[in-house]
């Protein structure tokens, strides 16, 4: 079974700095997809981005990058230029077959 | 285009009663997935439906069960209500089955509280 590792439960940066959270999952599959999702505390899960595992290139979003290591099975979310409304827990997800998975989430604080 | 609709937002229920929720999916989007939220267990899928047949299946009871409508409308329904089901019970929908991968969009959730 697909299992979804984020080992940093909280993390904290200051505004207009980098921060990069930690994702990685297990798995024998060699075609699925990671998704990094942000729940802020109105509780609504927003798509932050997406990475098929069949494209080398890392995806971006404006200030949200991944970095993707598929031997390594690690699939980190760069934020650049932090910002107040960053604040959120963050979930990776691994989705093969319609079945997602996700991790146990980070909390990022964004301090002014 | 309006967003990922649930309702109730918010439920209380006593230990033994069943529950329905319901999901209106983004205009045109044919697959609706479900999810449970608990600060133990984190976010489990629970199933997905698409064009009406249940496409996958989380590792839930068969207390838990769902169905999907013509409209792609989704209820999803537990019975014989345990403690341990109070949750917040996300709702997404994808334009096609999300086994293809595309992106799945969120509903606010319902908050079921079980006494």
């Amino acid at each position: 079974a697909q299992t979804v590792t984020q080992s940093q439960p909280e993390m904290s940066v200051q505004e207009a700095e980098t921060v990069t959270l930690s994702c990685t999952y297990d798995t024998s599959e060699n075609n699925y997809y990671l998704f990094w999702y942000k729940q802020p505390p109105s509780r609504q899960m927003i798509l932050v981005i997406r990475q098929e595992a069949y494209k080398q290139q890392n995806a971006t979003e404006n200030r949200f990058s991944v970095n993707f290591q598929k031997a390594a099975k690690s699939f980190s979310l760069k934020i650049s230029d932090s910002q107040l409304g960053d604040t959120a827990m963050y979930f990776c997800a691994f989705m093969k077959g319609g079945d997602m998975r996700f991790g146990a989430g980070t909390r990022l604080t964004v301090k002014p | 285009k309006a967003g990922v609709t649930q309702t109730p937002r918010y439920l209380i229920k006593t230990r033994g009663q069943q529950v329905t929720l319901s999901c209106s999916p983004i205009s045109g989007h044919r697959s609706v997935s479900w999810y449970q939220q608990t600060p133990g267990q984190g976010l489990q899928f629970l199933f997905e439906y698409f064009s009406e047949t249940q496409r996958n299946k989380g590792n839930f009871p068969g207390r838990f069960s769902g169905r999907q409508f013509s409209n792609s409308r989704s209820e999803m329904n537990v019975s014989t209500l345990e403690l341990g089901d109070s949750a917040l019970y996300l709702c997404a929908s994808s334009l096609v089955s999300s086994g293809i991968g595309y992106e799945q969009y969120f509903g606010p959730g319902t908050r079921l509280t079980v006494t």
